[in-house]
């Protein structure tokens, strides 16, 4: 079973902060890594799959960066907003897992005004 | 396009009785994937099924079976439940295992 942690477990900023969060993965054999955005009473929705070294993606005030040669991932959110409050999970997907996804437990984040 | 959908939404069973959860897909995705949450757990894989006729293990598949029955649905059975499968269950589907997952609204089962 692989390892997937995420850190911290939990964060709480104000309203206008910019904040990030760590995903750290098994670099070896890895194939892609995913990100999602979980609000409370709500279904986890995608935000970024990444699959190179190096990669970028940015969505809105959110992005994320890659290095698979030593398995982490960031999420940062620029100018955070109350609407985003929620648990930010990132999964990794190795080639030794088949078709499978691993979770991390998630990054529980509130903004508050 | 409905996405992923789940029933039931709610549900209360008794330990020892038996219960199907259904989920369905209109996305014509291949791949289909039933995950259990706990708190402070995350997401853990029970089966998923990389494709229509194929299905596998996932983290946590004991006490579970499950069923491809055609590309658009994943069914998941409970056939005597505990009280350790209380959860909320969450079916989930992707065009292929790198691409992201569409999660349905999930299911909260209580195992009295």
């Amino acid at each position: 079973i692989l390892n997937v942690e995420q850190s911290p477990q939990s964060l709480h900023v104000q309203e206008g902060d910019s904040t990030n969060f760590t995903c750290s993965f098994p670099s070896s054999n890895f194939y892609a890594l995913h990100w999602y955005r979980w609000e409370t009473a709500k279904s986890p929705e995608a935000l970024f799959v990444m699959t190179l070294n190096g990669d970028e993606k940015k969505k809105g005030r959110i992005s994320a960066t890659l290095n698979t040669k030593e398995g982490y991932s960031y999420l940062y959110i620029k100018g955070s907003q109350p609407e985003d409050s929620a648990t930010y999970l990132c999964a990794s997907l190795n080639t030794g897992t088949a078709s499978k996804l691993t979770f991390g437990t998630g990054t529980r984040l509130q903004v508050t005004l | 396009n409905a996405g992923v959908t789940q029933t039931p939404k709610f549900q209360v069973l008794k330990t020892g009785q038996s219960m199907t959860l259904q989920c369905a897909q209109d996305m014509n995705h291949n791949s289909m994937y039933w995950y259990r949450q706990d708190p402070g757990m995350g997401l853990r894989l029970i089966y998923y099924s990389a494709s229509e006729g194929t299905t596998d293990k996932g983290e946590v598949p004991n006490g579970y079976n499950v069923s491809r029955l055609n590309k658009r649905e994943f069914s998941l059975r409970l056939e005597s439940a505990a009280p350790s499968q209380t959860s909320v269950y969450f079916c989930a589907s992707s065009v292929q295992a790198i691409y992201e997952q569409y999660f349905g609204p999930g299911t909260r089962l209580t195992v009295t």
